[in-house]
C-alpha cells in the first residue's frame, strides 16, 4: 500500500521567506509522487511531479521539489513566497496507474 | 486548452433523495476518476474508468454507482442521500501513466 505523510497540517510564512512544505512517503515499489495546490473551492492544480529520472524536479510558479529515495521525503520549497502562494497544498502518490492517494494537505499562508 | 468539465457546479439535495454528477473528460483521455473531499479533508479516492470498464474501486458507498459512456463521459449516481454525503466531488482525467488533470468539481449539499 502507498501512502504520504504531510507534516505540518498549516505553514505560516512571510512574504518573500523561503517556502517549505514537507511530505514523506511510504510505498512497496518505487513511487511516482506529486504536489497540487487547491485555491479555496477550485479544482486541484498539479504543480509538479517526479516519476523517474532527475530527482530535482521544477515546478510552476517558481516551485520546485526534490527526490530523496533515502530519506523517504518529497518536501516542496519555494525561495521566495508571495501572497498569491496562501493556498492548501496536497502531496500524493501513485504507481503507474494506481489511482492517486493524497496526503492530509497543507494550508500555506503568506503574511504582508 | 480543454479541461475536465464538471456538472453541476453546485446541487443542493433533501436527505433520501438521490443525485448523478456528470464529468467530461480531455478529448481522448482514457481514463476517468472520481474523488470525494469532505469539508477540510484531503481528496478521498472513489471510483475509477479505463476504456469505460471500471479500473479501480476505493471507498465508494454501496449508495453510489458510477459509469462510463461510450463517449468517455462519466456519471456519479448518489442514492439515499445523507447530511455527510456533503462534500466536493472531483473528476479527473489522464491517459495511461500521466499525471491526472482534475475539474473544478461540484460541490454536494444535503440538508
Amino acid at each position: 500500500a502507498q501512502s504520504v505523510t504531510q507534516l505540518g497540517s498549516h505553514v505560516s510564512v512571510s512574504e518573500g521567506a523561503l517556502v517549505l512544505l514537507r511530505c514523506n512517503y511510504s510505498s512497496s515499489v518505487p513511487p511516482y509522487l506529486f504536489w497540487y495546490v487547491q485555491y479555496p473551492n477550485q479544482g486541484l492544480q498539479l504543480l509538479l511531479k517526479y516519476t523517474t529520472g532527475a530527482t530535482l524536479v521544477k515546478g510552476i510558479n517558481g516551485f520546485e521539489a526534490e527526490f530523496k529515495k533515502s530519506e523517504t521525503s518529497f518536501h516542496l520549497t519555494k525561495p521566495s513566497a508571495h501572497m498569491s502562494d496562501a493556498a492548501e497544498y496536497f502531496c500524493a502518490v501513485s504507481r503507474g496507474n494506481t489511482p492517486l492517494v493524497f496526503g492530509k494537505g497543507t494550508r500555506l499562508s503568506v503574511i504582508a | 486548452a480543454a479541461g475536465v468539465i464538471q456538472s453541476p457546479r453546485h446541487l443542493i439535495k433533501e436527505k433520501r433523495e438521490t443525485a448523478t454528477l456528470k464529468c467530461y473528460p480531455i478529448p481522448r483521455h482514457d481514463t476517468v476518476y472520481w474523488y470525494q473531499q469532505g469539508p477540510g479533508q484531503d481528496p478521498q479516492f472513489l471510483i475509477s474508468f479505463y476504456e469505460k470498464m471500471q479500473s479501480d474501486k476505493g471507498s465508494i458507498p454501496d449508495r453510489f454507482s458510477a459509469q462510463q459512456f461510450s463517449d468517455y463521459h462519466s456519471e456519479l449516481n448518489m442514492s439515499s442521500l445523507e447530511l455527510g454525503d456533503s462534500a466536493l466531488y472531483f473528476c479527473a482525467s489522464s491517459l495511461p501513466s500521466r499525471p491526472l488533470v482534475f475539474g473544478q468539481g461540484t460541490r454536494l449539499t444535503v440538508v
